[in-house]
């Protein structure tokens, strides 16, 4: 069975520092894994995807993330954070084998000025 | 524009009534999902179809709800006899699939239906 685990439900960051949200997933087989955004009273975007290609991936508005399977994570980077990055953000998994897909809980990300 | 929409955008409704909710995707995709949120939650999975048959239905989905998408295009998801429980954000999303044992593509959301059960 699959899952996902976003270990922190709120992180807050000063802007132009950086960001990490961190996310662990289980799963069985060979995943797909995203993140999504999602900004007060807007709809989710997608803003990257890991399909089992490059283990390291780019994003949009600067965000990247890593696909490391020893770790079982996929966490979520940003070298220098902007207010407008202040929104929720959520680690999904998918498996191929069962087409589940999985949203974590979620962060809520603060930027400080 | 040619994003997943979504009808109503908001629907208040006294307890014990039913409602439906509408679903557009992006007219190229064959798959189309239905999740629920709820304030401080990730959205839950309820059920999705390719082209026009349901392929799955989590044990949220229970008998008062039911989904169609009957010439495998737009969508509805209603619910009978809503109880104040059912107070959530209903997105839909969409993507493509074209194989069986092919990975899905991102999926892309609509705004949501937020329904208020009083």
């Amino acid at each position: 069975a699959q899952s996902v685990t976003q270990l922190d439900s709120h992180v807050s960051v000063s802007e132009g520092t950086p960001v990490l949200l961190r996310c662990n997933y289980s799963s069985s087989y060979s995943p797909s894994l995203f993140w999504y955004v999602q900004h007060p009273n807007k709809g989710l975007q997608l803003l990257l995807k890991y399909t089992s290609a490059a283990t390291l991936v780019k994003g949009i508005n600067g965000f990247e993330a890593e696909f490391k399977k020893s770790e079982t994570s996929f966490h979520l980077t940003k070298p220098s954070a902007h207010m407008s990055d202040a929104a929720e953000y959520f680690c999904v998994v998918s498996d191929i084998r069962d087409d589940k897909i999985i949203f974590g809980k979620g962060t809520r990300l603060h930027i400080l000025p | 524009d040619t994003g997943v929409s979504q009808n109503p955008r908001h629907k208040i409704t006294k307890r014990g009534q039913n409602v439906t909710f509408r679903c557009d995707p992006i007219s190229e995709h064959n798959r189309l999902y239905w999740y629920r949120q709820t304030l401080g939650q990730g959205p839950e999975f309820l059920t999705y179809f390719q082209n026009e048959a349901q392929l799955e239905k989590s044990r949220l989905l229970s008998d008062r709800f039911s989904a169609e998408r009957p010439k495998g295009s737009f969508s509805t998801l209603e619910i009978q006899r809503t109880e104040q429980g059912d107070s959530a954000m209903y997105l839909c999303a969409s993507s493509t699939r074209w194989g069986a044992g092919q990975k899905s593509d991102e999926q892309y959301f609509g705004p949501g239906t937020r329904l208020t059960v009083t």
